[in-house]
């Protein structure tokens, strides 16, 4: 069974550009949320989609949005790059609320 | 808000001792997950927690919630080298539907021969 697959891996962007991130759950699963991972904050929760809808939002400026399509996949946009958005993103999907999040590898974004 | 510690942040600890990690939470919450990582690599679901007493065991890991204190435990036994990584312990609110997680700061485990 195919795990949670998040693209691209790496990516090198310059302040004031904007980034799409994408995420593919594992089969089966509704429910997929993203996380933001630094050294300074650590992992710091940015929304969740389910069937579509955003179920839940953290506290992170406008410039963070997201979406979810029929299948299930999540795209998450940055625009207006700031140095501070350096991090790992991790998208993580779920079957129900109960059960664990399956992580993907996450996106390393570096921003110059 | 909840917020989520860990202690200690940092441990470093001989091969064939035991030791245990503590995770504490400032709200009401009966879900509480465990997960490792290690350098450069994602999340590792270890253990779902989802009611007062509830206790997991997997190899040399053992991990149990206690909903009143708002506390958790992860015990090492006999730890060896492979167990080195950075362990999380990530609570759901119980105040927000859906699978939002607050994590800990981490504990950074270090097994040495």
């Amino acid at each position: 069974k195919a795990g949670v697959t998040q693209t691209p891996r790496y990516l090198i962007k310059t302040r004031g550009q904007q980034v799409t991130l994408s995420c593919s759950p594992i089969s089966g699963h509704r429910s997929v949320s993203w996380y933001q991972q630094t050294p300074g904050q650590g992992l710091q929760f940015l929304f969740e989609y389910f069937s579509e809808t955003q179920r839940n939002k953290g506290n992170f400026p406008g410039r963070f949005s997201g979406r979810q399509f029929s299948n299930s996949r999540s795209e998450m946009n940055v625009s207006t790059l700031e140095l501070g958005d350096s991090a790992l993103y991790l998208c993580a999907s779920s079957l129900d609320v109960n059960q664990p999040q399956h992580f993907g590898d996450g996106t390393r974004l570096s921003i110059l | 808000e909840l917020k989520v510690e860990q202690n200690p942040l940092f441990l470093s600890m001989q091969e064939g001792k035991n030791y245990t990690i503590y995770c504490n939470y400032s709200t009401t919450s009966d879900r509480l997950y465990w997960y490792r990582q290690d350098p450069g690599k994602s999340l590792e679901s270890l253990f779902v927690l989802l009611s007062n007493g509830a206790v997991k065991q997997e190899g040399r890991l053992m991990a149990s919630l206690d909903t009143k204190a708002r506390l958790s435990t992860l015990h090492i036994t006999a730890a060896v080298h492979d167990l080195s990584a950075t362990y999380f312990c990530a609570v759901a609110d119980l105040e927000t539907s859906g699978s939002r997680l607050t994590f800990g700061e981490g504990t950074q485990l270090t097994v040495n021969p």
